[in-house]
């Protein structure tokens, strides 16, 4: 089974943030937070991740919290394009990734 | 271009038959991975293997087999044991930094037995 948990679906404005929550309570101190997104029948693509410490890219925002149980992925000014199932992944220490359902994001004009 | 290829994108067999689907990287990664995803579902791991000449089972390999004789190269066999093999197969590679690894994805292919 998926070590995460994340909500099925969620709406988005165009131009606001759209703020991802994810659960990860049993996350062990080595592993990392990931997190992908797939667009309809692509491959996904990677988003960012991060440890303890939060961590932002061009792409996203990723805070964690104090004890590493829960996650949020923040996608400052959402985008049209940016409709797709984003996934969160809590990976062992060599990257096997365990795939859960995902959040279904759309982002609505 | 650096990346991973998948052939062909949609790939139609008869019941019965085994299929080998293709998956290429030119990244230099060490690790590759194959995955499965059925409609509305997340992805499953097949197999992945993190060095040549070496792989392992992942959650589902009943029905599957693989092969790593070279480095960019990760064919998967869909054997005709697999009950249920229409799905979206994908490839992946990996590379591992100080601070973790970080997946790549092709573009897939789409399986579909009769």
């Amino acid at each position: 089974d998926a070590k995460t948990t994340q909500p099925p679906s969620m709406d988005c404005a165009e131009g606001r943030a759209a703020n991802l929550p994810c659960n990860h309570s049993t996350i062990s101190g080595n592993e990392y937070v990931y997190w992908y997104r797939q667009i309809h029948s692509q491959g996904p693509q990677y988003i960012i991740h991060g440890l303890k410490n939060n961590e932002t890219n061009e792409m996203a925002s990723l805070i964690i919290t104090e004890d590493r149980k829960s996650s949020t992925l923040i996608l400052p000014h959402a985008t049209l394009r940016d409709t797709a199932v984003y996934y969160c992944i809590v990976a062992d220490s060599w990257g096997k990734f365990q795939f859960g359902a995902g959040t279904q994001v759309v982002v609505t004009p | 271009d650096g990346g991973i290829t998948q052939s062909p994108k949609y790939l139609f067999r008869k019941e019965g038959q085994n299929v080998t689907l293709s998956c290429e990287q030119n990244l230099n990664h060490d690790a590759m991975y194959w995955y499965r995803q059925d409609p509305g579902q997340g992805l499953r791991l097949i197999y992945y293997s993190q060095i040549v000449n070496d792989f392992q089972k992942g959650d589902i390999a009943e029905g599957y087999s693989v092969s790593r004789e070279k480095k960019e190269s990760f064919p998967l066999t869909v054997t005709s044991a697999q009950k249920n093999p229409t799905a979206f197969y994908l490839c992946a590679s990996s590379i591992a930094y100080e601070a973790g690894y970080e997946q790549y994805f092709g573009p897939g292919t789409r399986l579909t037995v009769t």
